[in-house]
């Protein structure tokens, strides 16, 4: 099994370009997440989606969008990247959004924007 | 508001002593905590949770629901416990996590 796989893992945008972070799992997992990573302030929740065909804002949620195309695949859209949104981005999944739920990362994307 | 914080952005320990990485919390409700490691080039772990009441790896974490801590003890820290950990709080409905901002921990031979 890979895991929680991620793609890319590197990428440079121009402010105002758009893209998309791809972000797959293969372990059968209802609920997947969305993190940014920004030095000093530990990881925060971006988009969640608790169950296939739902999904809701987490902590820092504008300027992004995502899709649940499907049970494994969980997107993240940057429409119009500003420098601000310069971090690493962390996917991860887990069994169900309960509480006590362990949750699985990606390996994450580093994006810079300039 | 619903919080997590690490004071400690590097803690540097010689092998063999023994080593605690604080966590403070601010929640409402019932918490339930984690702590989540990521070693050099590896990605973002589980390493234990307070409602499984294990020890991982040697490390232990109380939840004192008094001071609103979960700190994380290892009595004889080792070289290969040198990295980025992260105390986690479950915030509820959807499996969400807050972070804490993570304490790099260094253990020097």
């Amino acid at each position: 099994n890979a895991g929680v796989t991620q793609t890319p893992k590197f990428q440079v945008l121009k402010t105002g370009q758009s893209m998309t972070l791809q972000c797959a799992q293969d372990m059968n997992h209802n609920s997947m997440y969305w993190y940014r990573q920004d030095p000093g302030m530990g990881l925060r929740l971006i988009y969640y989606s608790a169950s296939e065909g739902t999904t809701d804002k987490g902590e820092v949620p504008n300027g992004y969008n995502v899709s649940r195309l499907n049970k494994r695949e969980f997107s993240l859209r940057l429409e119009s990247a500003a420098p601000s949104q310069t971090s690493v981005y962390f996917c991860a999944s887990s069994t169900t959004s309960g509480v006590s739920e362990t949750q699985y990362f990606g390996p994450g994307t580093r994006l810079l924007v300039l | 508001a619903q919080r997590v914080t690490q004071p400690e952005k590097l803690l540097s320990v010689f092998k063999g002593a023994p080593v605690e990485l604080k966590c403070n919390y601010s929640y409402s409700g019932s918490p339930e905590l984690f702590w989540y490691v990521q070693y050099s080039r590896q990605r973002l772990q589980l390493l234990l949770r307070h409602i499984s009441r294990e020890s991982i790896k040697g490390f232990t974490a109380d939840l004192n629901k008094g001071e609103t801590s979960f700190h994380l003890k290892k009595p004889f820290a080792q070289e290969e416990d040198s990295a980025m950990y992260y105390c986690a709080l479950s915030a509820g409905q959807g499996g969400k996590l807050i972070f804490g901002q993570g304490t790099e921990l260094s253990v020097k031979p």
